[in-house]
């Protein structure tokens, strides 16, 4: 079965730390997205991408930035951490067909101390 | 732009009783619904989702749901549920025109008595 990995699953952080999180799909979706949910919260889309090179901020502002190089991959970096930073990171992917379902990764826990 | 609105924050359900979480959306044209859950700790599992035709989906799980376009609304069902359905469920609208970012409703957490 086709997977949507990310890594890591935890992470415990500084302020004013660079971090990276990963995030790769063995499905060869072209499309792929970053949601940011809080504790209890719903998803709130924070960057998404239709294609290699192509990247686009979501509907919640966020300070983070994304790449696109590989179909396959689509990482997510913050360059200071700062505790408003403290959530779950979930990536995602799916086909570009109009309606097609989207495949959530397990998520990645981020606390910025 | 779409919306969802689930009315409920929580539900108590016993083990063996039937489940029922309200969905509500708004958009302007024909919206494609998903219905996901999640564990805690853990990623979104699509359930099953409507794109068109037949508007009772069957989902995985035991899990079904029905489009109402009169109502705007797209409510999961489940009749019987085990302790294993104790999780929080989201529903999410996506659209032709969004290009399938989907827009999630704020869940609805199921808590199952034994």
């Amino acid at each position: 079965e086709a997977d949507i990995y990310q890594t890591p699953r935890y992470l415990v952080i500084g302020t004013g730390k660079k971090i990276t999180l990963e995030c790769s799909q063995t499905m060869g979706h072209d499309k792929m997205y970053w949601y940011q949910q809080d504790p209890g919260m719903e998803l709130h889309l924070i960057h998404y991408s239709y294609g290699v090179n192509s990247t686009e901020k979501g509907d919640l502002s966020s300070e983070s930035t994304v790449s696109r190089i590989r179909t396959e991959h689509f990482p997510l970096t913050l360059e200071s951490a700062r505790p408003s930073h403290t959530s779950q990171y979930l990536c995602a992917s799916s086909e570009s067909s109009i309606g097609a379902a989207t495949h959530f990764g397990p998520g990645t826990r981020l606390t910025v101390t | 732009a779409q919306s969802v609105t689930q009315p409920d924050i929580h539900i108590t359900v016993s083990e063996g009783a039937s489940l029922e979480l309200r969905c509500n959306y708004s958009y302007g044209a024909t919206p494609y619904l998903f219905w996901y859950v999640q564990s805690p700790g853990q990623g979104l599992q699509l359930l099953l989702k409507y794109f068109s035709g037949d508007t009772l989906v069957q989902g995985i799980k035991g899990f079904e749901a029905e489009f109402k376009r009169s109502q705007s609304s797209f409510n999961l069902r489940k009749p019987s549920v085990h302790w294993s359905d104790a999780a929080e469920y989201f529903c999410a609208v996506g659209a032709r025109a969004a290009g399938n970012k989907l827009t999630f409703g704020g869940g609805t957490r199921v808590l199952v008595k034994p």
